[in-house]
């Protein structure tokens, strides 16, 4: 498609349950980002994923948090026995970035994470 | 010190003010500059790239200053849709690293 996509747009889970967010970015996007934003707040980083170099899993907030980029293409972020802290919305964001330096970031509409 | 730090504001201004946002960053050898708008529950979209020599957009003008590790953005004749959130952006290090957001200035431009 022309933009990034993200699915399940809205998901309601309940606390301990496992979670899968899907991303599936610009084609031909070497980099992919996930943000967290909760309520009010900015933009919390978690992961970045640029080409074959190893990911930046800084961001990440526990253990519990993971993620996998398949064929330098699709990305799903994984969060197990979440937490109602881990309530927010998760962004994707997809650039043509390069190691010469960082480009433009092209935004899903974001999953929105509800925890019970 | 945080790696990106913007004052959240709020700034609220009358229509046709002028308004500076400030936005700071922690590690010298960051390169890569942008801010960002963020409209009340839409995603984050590009506003303009920030480059060394400072640069301009029609009525928004950005600034880079590398010695202070500084970066501004200036909007002149504000507009009612001007309102939204301004989020700084700058990369973690050299060429390659992750960019990060600041949490954003929020701006109200009323009539």
């Amino acid at each position: 498609g022309a933009g990034v996509s993200q699915s399940p747009s809205n998901k309601v889970t309940e606390k301990g349950k496992d979670v899968e967010l899907r991303c599936d970015p610009i084609s031909g996007h070497t980099a992919l980002y996930w943000y967290r934003q909760s309520l009010g707040q900015g933009l919390e980083f978690l992961i970045y994923f640029q080409g074959n170099s190893a990911p930046d899993k800084s961001g990440l907030p526990s253990d519990r948090f993971s993620a996998e980029r398949t064929g330098g293409s699709v990305s799903t972020l994984t969060i197990q026995r979440t937490q109602q802290e881990d309530s927010a919305v998760y962004l994707c964001a997809s650039s043509s970035d390069s190691a010469s330096g960082a480009n433009v970031l092209t935004f899903g509409a974001g999953s929105r994470l509800t925890v019970l | 010190r945080k790696e990106v730090e913007q004052d959240p504001g709020p700034f609220n201004v009358p229509e046709g003010a002028t308004v500076a946002f400030n936005c700071t960053y922690s590690n010298s050898a960051s390169q890569s500059f942008f801010w960002y708008r963020q409209d009340c529950r839409k995603e984050p979209k590009l506003l303009m790239s920030v480059y060394s020599s400072g640069n301009e957009d029609g009525r928004f003008t950005a600034q880079l200053n590398r010695a202070s590790q500084y970066i501004s953005l200036l909007i002149r004749d504000s507009k009612l849709s001007d309102s939204a959130t301004y989020l700084c952006v700058v990369n973690k290090g050299q060429a390659g690293t992750a960019l990060i957001f600041g949490k954003g200035t929020t701006l109200s431009v009323s009539s």
